[in-house]
């Protein structure tokens, strides 16, 4: 069965402090992978998405992500955080058919000014 | 916002209610969605329509029936639900016709449900 696992259920960082998510997926064959963001009082959104190709993917307000398939891993990263990087991420993939997508159980990350 | 609402926002029934949540899109997709996210559980997929039509059920129990007349609402119907169905059911919609969970989904803020 596939699943996605978040390694840190809870981060709190300084800002200017480096991110990075860990995401683990347990997947057979070719798999899809995303990170959502969930801003406080806001709607799921999108992050970034890696479908193929190039491994490292840039999504939006300066985050990226790095598939590494030999460590099943997708990793969400950031260089340098800011207070309105408070938000839960979410990691999530999907099977190739494109009618299963898993979530991780989330990361909430709080950032202090 | 992100042009998926729904309604109510929050609801409290006993078990051997019938109630209905309802999402709409106005972002002119084809795909909908819903989700239901429980305390300490991750989200979990649900059903799945594209152009109106059911193309995912994720063994899902038979107390919870959607609906989708059209491809601008999709409905929750709920009747003799159980108090650990309590949770947010969330709403999401994409643009592709095919109802591949890979499209990227705009998700509306979510009803919480709480059954007594």
């Amino acid at each position: 069965a596939q699943s996605v696992s978040q390694h840190n259920h809870h981060v709190i960082l300084s800002e200017a402090a480096s991110l990075e998510l860990g995401c683990n997926y347990s997947y057979g064959g070719t798999v899809n992978l995303f990170w959502y963001v969930q801003y406080p009082g806001q709607h799921l959104q999108l992050l970034l998405k890696y479908f193929s190709g190039d491994p490292l993917v840039k999504g939006i307000k300066g985050f990226e992500a790095e598939f590494i398939k030999s460590k099943f891993s997708f990793n969400l990263r950031k260089p340098s955080v800011q207070w309105s990087d408070t938000a839960e991420y979410f990691c999530a993939g999907a099977n190739n058919a494109g009618n299963m997508l898993t979530f991780g159980g989330g990361t909430r990350l709080m950032v202090k000014p | 916002e992100t042009g998926v609402t729904q309604t109510p926002r929050h609801l409290v029934m006993g078990m051997t209610n019938k109630k209905s949540l309802k999402c709409e899109q106005h972002l002119g997709h084809n795909a909908m969605y819903w989700y239901k996210q429980s305390a300490k559980k991750p989200l979990e997929l649900m059903f799945v329509y594209s152009l109106e039509e059911r193309v995912e059920n994720n063994s899902v129990p038979s107390r919870f029936s959607p609906e989708c007349p059209n491809s601008s609402h999709l409905f929750l119907h709920l009747h003799t639900l159980q108090p650990e169905d309590s949770a947010l059911y969330l709403c999401a919609s994409s643009q592709g016709t095919s109802g591949r969970v890979t499209d990227t989904q705009y998700f509306g803020p979510g009803t919480r449900l709480t059954v007594l």
